[in-house]
């Protein structure tokens, strides 16, 4: 079975400060792919990025950056300067990258984000 | 390209009443998918669909739950004599045919409420 757990229920930050969305996973599935998506107010989810379990490179995009270990099964997501449209929940997510997998995502409880101003 | 439509996007229903969902797929998306977000919980799978076919429904309450990908037309997410406990965000996601797992595009959620 898989799973997905964010531990950090509520984060609470001013903004500019840095902040790390912490994320670990089970699977015992060998290839998988790891998604975060953030979910602001209005409700919709907003896709953020795909990573496969072969590629741990850290990987960079503007303020958002992730850090994949595969040795601590791990998947952070650290918001640099954050902002106050940065608010949002934010879900970290899971699915095997086998051939009955298709679109069966495994989702963690989500991490709510206030920045204040 | 049109994303995911869903509607309606708030559905207000009272207790034994009916509510259906409707979603159709971006264009070229021939997979369907159903998640629920219940109050301050993340999301669960419900259901796979391709065209005419339940692939999946794993997710699926056993009573009173029921979805359907006609050939023609959007993919409707029925629940039958709704309860409170029915209220709930219901996400679909479409993906395209031949899909890397997981490519799926989300639309903005139908928000059910019942009374």
């Amino acid at each position: 079975a898989q799973k997905v757990t964010q531990a950090q229920t509520e984060i609470s930050v001013v903004e500019k400060e840095d902040v790390t969305l912490d994320c670990v996973y089970e699977t015992r599935d060998t290839t998988y792919y790891l998604f975060w998506y953030k979910q602001p107010p209005s409700g919709e989810l907003v896709f953020l990025i795909r990573r496969n379990s072969f590629d741990e490179q850290n990987e960079i995009s503007g303020r958002y950056s992730w850090n994949f270990q595969k040795s601590t099964s791990s998947f952070n997501f650290t918001i640099t300067a954050s902002q106050v449209v940065d608010s949002a929940v934010y879900f970290c997510a899971l699915i095997n990258a086998g051939g009955t997998s298709y679109g069966k995502l495994t989702f963690g409880q989500g991490t709510i984000l206030t920045v204040h101003p | 390209n049109a994303g995911v439509m869903q509607n309606p996007r708030h559905l207000v229903r009272r207790r034994g009443q009916e509510a259906r969902l409707r979603c159709s797929p971006m264009k070229g998306h021939s997979h369907v998918y159903w998640y629920r977000q219940l109050p301050e919980e993340g999301l669960k799978f419900m259901v796979y669909l391709q065209k005419e076919n339940i692939i999946d429904e794993s997710g699926m309450p056993k009573e009173r739950f029921s979805a359907e990908f006609p050939k023609e037309g959007p993919s409707i997410l029925r629940i039958q004599q709704v309860v409170r406990g029915d209220s709930a965000a219901y996400f679909c996601a479409s993906s395209p045919p031949g899909i890397l797992s997981g490519e799926l595009f989300f639309g903005e959620g139908s928000r059910l409420t019942v009374l």
